[in-house]
């Protein structure tokens, strides 16, 4: 069955350090996405990324860093030089397919990031 | 471009009651999906509508239901109410039709079960 397993309940860091949050997968299919969404206190998910099953290339934009690997079926984030405003819930999402074709979202339950000043 | 509207953005009811609860997806997005979420338990999947009609469903009792209008509009509805339904309920909506594609999510409405 899928599932997206988020160990970390909460992390908390020093402004400027680095800090990865962790995200495992479990899944049957062989073509999957995988997201990850941040919440800020404010409440409203922000998508951040989407990967597909066949691309295990890494991805930067700016700070944020994620790390895509089949092998261990993780899919990792790091914020790099952390800062106050990344402070919040981040959340790992696999969606795969449907018996009717189409694809739904399993959610983790999320890492609190508190990056303290 | 207007963002997900959900509303009421905050409600309180009791054991017994049933709640509806609205979403306006961003214009042109035809599919609007309904998460509850609740603290320890994450983003836990209610259903997806797409034209109206409803493409997935998740592990909730038939206690929770929805619907799609004409205009992409999206409702829920939780009748008998438990205390166990407070919660936040989120909705998303997508513009991709058959691959997964980002979510825009609303504000939520909470929902308080006294």
């Amino acid at each position: 069955a899928q599932k997206v397993t988020q160990a970390q309940t909460e992390i908390s860091v020093v402004e400027k350090e680095d800090v990865t949050l962790d995200c495992v997968y479990e899944t049957r299919d062989t073509t999957y996405y995988l997201f990850w969404y941040k919440q800020p206190p404010s409440g409203e998910l922000v998508f951040l990324i989407r990967r597909n099953s066949f691309d295990e290339q890494n991805e930067i934009s700016g700070r944020y860093s994620w790390n895509f690997q089949k092998s261990t079926s993780s899919f990792n984030f790091t914020i790099t030089a952390s800062q106050v405003v990344d402070s919040a819930v981040y959340f790992c999402a696999l969606s795969e397919g449907t018996t009717s074709g189409t694809y739904k979202y399993i959610f983790g339950t999320g890492t609190r990031l508190k990056v303290l000043a | 471009k207007a963002g997900v509207t959900q509303t009421p953005r905050y409600l309180i009811k009791t054991r017994g009651q049933q709640v509806t609860l609205s979403c306006s997806p961003i214009s042109g997005h035809r599919s609007v999906s309904w998460y509850q979420q609740t603290p320890g338990q994450g983003l836990q999947f209610l259903f997806e509508y797409f034209s109206e009609t409803q493409r997935n469903k998740g592990n909730f009792p038939g206690r929770f239901s929805g619907r799609q209008f004409s205009n992409s509009r999206s409702e829920m509805n939780v009748s008998t109410l438990e205390l166990g339904d407070s919660a936040l309920y989120l909705c998303a909506s997508s513009g991709e039709v058959w691959v997964p594609g980002e979510l825009f999510f609303g504000e939520g409405s909470r929902l308080t079960v006294l």
